[in-house]
C-alpha cells in the first residue's frame, strides 16, 4: 500500500482564492510527522509546514494551514489568498517514528494560479 | 551559512561506470538523507544517517552505498551505474529534534546514465 497518496495530479486556482490540496497517509506507527514541501520549476525543495501526530491543533504558517484529520488519516494543505508565486508542485510527506527515520513522499500535485 | 551543498550539479555516466555524489552541510545537523526523484514523481529515500558512523537503508537502497565519517559530509556512491539510476538526487539534513524535523535540501544533482 502507498504510504502517502495525493490524488490530485493538477489543480487550478484563481488568484486571491483559497485552495485545498489533498493528502492521505497510511501508517500503524503512533508517532509520525507530516510535512508539505513546495517545489517550484527551478527544482529546489522548500519546506512549508509540519504537523506531529500528537499535535492537538492544526498547524499554521502564514497563508498555509494543515487540516489534520487523524481518524481519516488525512493531512490536507490549505493555501489561502493564492498568489501567482504559489504555482509549483506540492508534495506531502510523512516521517515514521520508532527507531528509524523513514521518510515517504507522495507523487505531488501541480498547482497553477490563474491571474 | 551555505546550508546543504551538493556536487556536481550535472553528470552523465556510461553504463557500468561509478561515481560519488558529494553532500556537505554546515548546520551541524545530525540527520542526513539521500533521495532520488524520477521524472514526474515524488522523492524516494535511498539512505539516511542519524549521526557520524551510523547509516541505514531507506526505501530504494539497491545500487548505492553511503558513508558518514563526519557530521558535515554524507557522500553517495553509485557502483556499476545503470540506466534505471537516471534521476535527480537530493541530499537533505535536519536537526532531528522532535519539534524540528524540517529537512533542508540541497539544490540537487541531475544524473543521466547512458
Amino acid at each position: 500500500a502507498q504510504k502517502i497518496t495525493q490524488t490530485q495530479p493538477g489543480m487550478f486556482v484563481q488568484e486571491k482564492e483559497a485552495v485545498t490540496l489533498d493528502c492521505t497517509y497510511d501508517t500503524s506507527d503512533p508517532s509520525y510527522g507530516l510535512f508539505w514541501y513546495k517545489q517550484p520549476s527551478s527544482g529546489e525543495m522548500i519546506f512549508l509546514i509540519y504537523q506531529g501526530s500528537y499535535d492537538q491543533q492544526n498547524a499554521t504558517e502564514g497563508r498555509y494551514s494543515l487540516n489534520f484529520q487523524k481518524a481519516r488519516k488525512s493531512a490536507n494543505l490549505v493555501i489561502s489568498a493564492s498568489q501567482l508565486g504559489d504555482s509549483a508542485m506540492y508534495f506531502c510527506a510523512m516521517r515514521e517514528g520508532g527507531t528509524g527515520n523513514q521518510f515517504y513522499f507522495g507523487t505531488g500535485t501541480s498547482l497553477t494560479v490563474i491571474p | 551559512n551555505a546550508g546543504v551543498t551538493q556536487t556536481p550539479k550535472f553528470r552523465i555516466l556510461k553504463i557500468g561506470q561509478s561515481m560519488t555524489l558529494q553532500c556537505t552541510q554546515d548546520m551541524n545537523h545530525n540527520y542526513m538523507y539521500w533521495y532520488r526523484q524520477d521524472p514526474g514523481m515524488g522523492l524516494k529515500l535511498i539512505y539516511y544517517s542519524v549521526g557520524a558512523g551510523i547509516t541505514d537503508k531507506g526505501e530504494v537502497p539497491n545500487g548505492y552505498n553511503v558513508s558518514r565519517s563526519t557530521t558535515e559530509d554524507f557522500p553517495l556512491r553509485l557502483e556499476l551505474a545503470a540506466p534505471s539510476q537516471t534521476s535527480v538526487y537530493f541530499c537533505a539534513s535536519s536537526s532531528g529534534l522532535a519539534a524540528d524535523y524540517e529537512q533542508y535540501f540541497g539544490p540537487g544533482t541531475r544524473l543521466t546514465v547512458t
